[in-house]
């Protein structure tokens, strides 16, 4: 399967615990995205990533968030203390580098259930 | 503030007529447009996409239309099927900018039998 793979697909944490998800892109892939869908609500931008490089962070929460795509390995979303109100769809995107001819389009993993009790 | 705008929730269709699915953009720099369908529990797919300096991109049953003056795309499914009832979404950016994709909040598309 050449798609991109996240995982865990559903995890379930107690509030203050942390939360992992991981991505890993399409093959050939060197940009990473991670969205998140909130219940009955759209996809909302949290960080886009290169290899060992946060391009854009700006839908970030300021605190308790954290996103790493490090040159070996998949792309790691982290979630310290988590709380109720983050328990949603996480979902990892990934497209070709930027300045490539063969369209802009992301690809995205089928998510990442967060459950937090 | 939503600069992706999809202002119809929710999309009844019988089958084998046309489905027009409706998305507005307020910012003028976005220059490149996907649309993309969800199943419940799923990732989304990448249905089809548009840049600015067209106004029309078709691939199969699928067409979609940019209208860059009104800031309004559509994408437009002949003949409906009832396996395309999920979730569409539209998304902008800024193609020479960092690729970040705005999405809108989503249609959701049934098509009957």
């Amino acid at each position: 399967n050449a798609g991109v793979m996240q995982n865990p697909r559903h995890l379930v944490r107690r509030r203050g615990q942390e939360a992992r998800l991981r991505c890993s892109p399409m093959k050939g892939h060197s940009h990473v995205y991670w969205y998140r869908q909130l219940p009955e609500e759209g996809l909302k931008f949290m960080v886009y990533l290169q290899k060992e490089n946060i391009i854009d962070e700006s839908g970030m929460p300021k605190e308790r968030f954290s996103a790493e795509f490090p040159k070996e390995g998949p792309s790691i979303l982290r979630i310290q203390q988590v709380v109720r109100g983050d328990s949603a769809a996480y979902f990892c995107a990934s497209s070709l580098p930027s300045g490539r001819q063969t369209g802009n389009t992301i690809y995205f993993g089928e998510g990442s259930w967060l459950t937090v009790v | 503030d939503q600069q992706v705008k999809q202002n119809s929730p929710s999309l009844s269709v019988q089958e084998g007529r046309i489905s027009i699915l409706n998305c507005d953009y307020t910012n003028s720099m976005f220059d490149y447009f996907l649309w993309y369908k969800k199943y419940p529990a799923e990732g989304p797919t990448f249905l089809i996409s548009i840049s600015s300096i067209k106004d029309k991109n078709e691939d199969g049953r699928f067409t979609v239309f940019l209208n860059k003056s009104a800031k309004h795309l559509s994408l437009h499914i002949v003949p409906s099927q009832p396996g395309d009832s999920a979730v569409y979404f539209c998304a902008a950016s800024v193609a020479s900018g960092t690729y970040k994709y705005i999405f809108g909040t989503g249609t959701r598309l049934k098509v009957l039998a």
